[in-house]
């Protein structure tokens, strides 16, 4: 099985920073990699796909980089609706989701 | 519009049996997968499988293999996931969610409650 690891778990900031989460996958992924965005009591919602691939309807401050194992995921500038639980999730061999990286304000 | 909907809240009792339901619309329910994810209470998601509702091919995960049982009647545009005996520790949302590049398009989720 391939294992994710998201870091760090919890991160305080306020709005108007740059905000970085990274992802470990515990083997190559190549590019299949999606990041995800759930607030409390709302089902996750798709940001970015194939490491980098922003989905429609994203804002532009979140984007995506990486490949093999190493992946991060970018808010250029946080702003109040971004609060939230961040997964990152492997698609290479079937799929796993990092345990989550909550942003919280600072 | 691509919607999956998913049934209703549940309560269970230990032990007992039971069946949830997603049903997709809006799209070719026929030619993409439909995998089932958990997410406990105050904790993250979890693949657990998936079926290919053309022909019910249905994968699990390790962790979920023989725990659920993930099936699909393609006539009705229908997935379901089942128990045969809950345990308190199946408290948990479950989603359905359609794998494209990620998962693109989710359900509502369905809380399942399991209480003595």
């Amino acid at each position: 099985d391939i294992q994710m690891t998201q870091s760090p778990s919890t991160l305080s900031a306020s709005v108007g920073d740059r905000v970085t989460i990274t992802c470990r996958a515990s083997q190559s992924i190549d590019i299949w990699l999606a990041w995800y965005q759930q607030k409390p009591g709302k089902t996750p919602k798709l940001l970015i796909y194939k490491a980098s691939t922003l989905q429609t309807g994203v804002p532009s401050r979140f984007s995506g980089t990486g490949s093999g194992t190493e992946f991060t995921l970018t808010i250029s500038s946080l702003q109040p609706d971004d609060f939230a639980t961040y997964y990152c999730q492997q698609y290479d061999d079937y799929w796993t989701f990092g345990q989550g990286t909550k942003v919280e304000i600072k | 519009e691509v919607q999956l909907v998913q049934s209703g809240a549940e309560v269970k009792k230990p032990g007992e049996s039971l069946k949830i339901s997603c049903k997709g619309s809006g799209y070719d329910f026929t030619k993409y997968w439909i995998a089932w994810v958990r997410q406990m209470p105050g904790k993250g998601l979890e693949w657990m499988g998936i079926i290919y509702p053309s022909d019910s091919d249905t994968k699990y995960s390790p962790s979920f293999q023989g725990q659920v049982t993930i099936s699909a009647d393609k006539s009705i545009t229908t997935a379901y996931l089942q128990w045969r005996s809950l345990k308190a520790s199946d408290t948990a949302i479950y989603y359905c969610a359609r794998p494209s590049d990620g998962f693109d398009y989710w359900g509502q989720g369905t809380l399942v409650t399991v209480s003595s």
